[in-house]
């Protein structure tokens, strides 16, 4: 079954620019989204179709995906972003939803 | 606004069974797939179950198939999952999401905790 790979943490400092990746096997051709996750929360839709921000989604998060990974850039990091990221994709062959393992960020 | 409000989780012994109700509001229930998503302590998210727009597509995560079974009542505006035969591993926080376009899961109720234990 298709899998995705996160890392498990990613450490930022305050205003600087955070990455986090997620790899998949030909990931590239598949839509990826991304989800914040705050403790205690329900995980909120941060990036749609690789690319895109639902609305009330600052600017600063951003997204690519290409090849064998997809990655999540939070530029000016803030302390609010601190949370746990998944990336999210739908493999056809199977019509099952598959999640990253989630990757916890810590702005310092 | 779109709103999603889960209920019937608690505590179960192993071997029971719970039913999980998805109540929702603000949108267009019936054109919408809606997902089954968990979450152990401390874990990452697990994907459980879907459920197209008229039932005609529903799928399972391997490890509650063939205990868990997903259902969709459009008139009431709600989403459901029996769950049968539980083990101390269904021990999770369930959340039920509203799914568009591009398969993104939009729109998450709160969660219900199912816990799992004699």
């Amino acid at each position: 079954s298709y899998a995705l790979t996160q890392p498990l943490s990613v450490s930022v400092a305050l205003g600087q620019t955070a990455t986090i990746t997620c790899a998949g096997y030909n990931i590239g051709g598949k839509n990826v989204h991304w989800y914040q996750q705050k403790p205690g929360q329900a995980p909120v839709l941060v990036i749609y179709r690789d690319t895109n921000r639902p609305s009330g989604i600052p600017e600063r998060f951003s997204a690519s995906n290409s090849g064998n990974t997809a990655t999540l850039t939070i530029s000016r990091a803030q302390g609010g972003d601190e949370a746990d990221y998944y990336c999210q994709v739908w493999d056809g062959s199977t019509g099952w939803v598959v999640f990253g393992g989630g990757t916890n960020l810590t702005v310092l | 606004e779109v709103q999603l409000v889960e209920s019937g989780g608690g505590l179960v012994q192993p071997g029971g069974s719970l039913r999980l109700s998805c109540a929702a509001s603000g949108f267009s229930f019936s054109t919408y797939a809606l997902h089954w998503v968990r979450q152990a302590p401390g874990k990452g998210l697990e994907w459980v179950s879907s459920i197209s727009s008229g039932s005609s597509s529903i799928y399972y995560a391997d490890s509650v198939k063939g205990r868990f079974t997903v259902s969709r009542d459009d008139a009431k505006n709600s989403l459901f999952l029996q769950m049968n035969s539980l083990r101390d591993d269904d021990t999770a926080v369930y959340y039920c999401a509203r799914v568009d376009v591009w398969v993104e899961l939009d729109c998450w109720g709160q969660g219900t905790l199912v816990t799992v234990s004699s």
